[in-house]
């Protein structure tokens, strides 16, 4: 099956930009989804699609595509944005339908 | 509002069976698709299994494959996972999550809050 690598951790200071990217071989067939993960919570959907927000998720996420690298923007980054963060997509591998996971990624604001 | 709410997770000995079940509500059940959705402790998300509206179309993850079993009952507006053969690496917390649909890309637009599985003798 596919796999989708992050970056395990990266930090951002208060009101600046992060983009934390995830890259694999099915986001050449198909655009990645993004959650948001809080300590204790559940996974929370913030962008799907091309660059879409579900109700709700402020306009400072953004998603972007460029071949198999899927990109997750933070811009201008609130404290209530520190989570862990994962991408996913289906699996274009095989014979059947998966879905894959990325690794994850931590994002601290300073 | 949309809600799923796990249930049947618990201390369960390797070798051993379990059921959860999801319960949802706020929404038209029967014509959504539904997944299952691990994740070990300290770990990332592992998609488990999915199920389409009907339950005529079904999918598992090689890891629970031949062990675990999704199913439906959309007159009780419930998804199930009979888990058995539980192994100690099946340990996680366990969420159901619904698929949602736009321009032919599918996503899981919402979450259970998940029912932690422990595995151990």
């Amino acid at each position: 099956s596919s796999e989708l690598t992050q970056d395990p951790a990266v930090s951002v200071a208060l009101g600046q930009t992060v983009r934390i990217t995830c890259q694999g071989d099915s986001l050449r067939s198909y655009y990645a989804s993004w959650y948001q993960q809080k300590p204790g919570q559940a996974p929370v959907l913030v962008i799907y699609g091309k660059n879409n927000r579900p109700s709700g998720i402020p306009d400072r996420f953004s998603g972007s595509s460029s071949g198999n690298t899927a990109s997750l923007t933070i811009t201008g980054a609130q404290a209530e944005d520190e989570a862990d963060y994962y991408c996913n997509s289906r699996d274009s591998s095989g014979n059947h339908l998966n879905y894959v996971f990325g690794t994850g990624t931590k994002v601290t604001v300073l | 509002e949309v809600q799923l709410v796990e249930s049947g997770g618990g201390l369960v000995q390797p070798g051993g069976s379990l059921r959860l079940s999801c319960a949802a509500s706020g929404f038209t059940f029967s014509s959504y698709e539904m997944n299952w959705v691990r994740q070990a402790p300290g770990k990332g998300l592992e998609w488990v299994s999915y199920i389409s509206s009907s339950g005529s179309t079904i999918y598992y993850a090689d890891s629970v494959k031949g062990r675990f079993t999704i199913s439906r009952d959309n007159a009780k507006n419930s998804l199930y996972l009979q888990m058995n053969s539980l192994r100690a690496e099946d340990t996680a917390v366990y969420y159901c999550a619904r698929v949602g649909w736009q321009n032919y890309n599918d996503y899981f637009d919402y979450w259970g809050q998940g029912t932690l599985v422990t595995v151990s003798s």
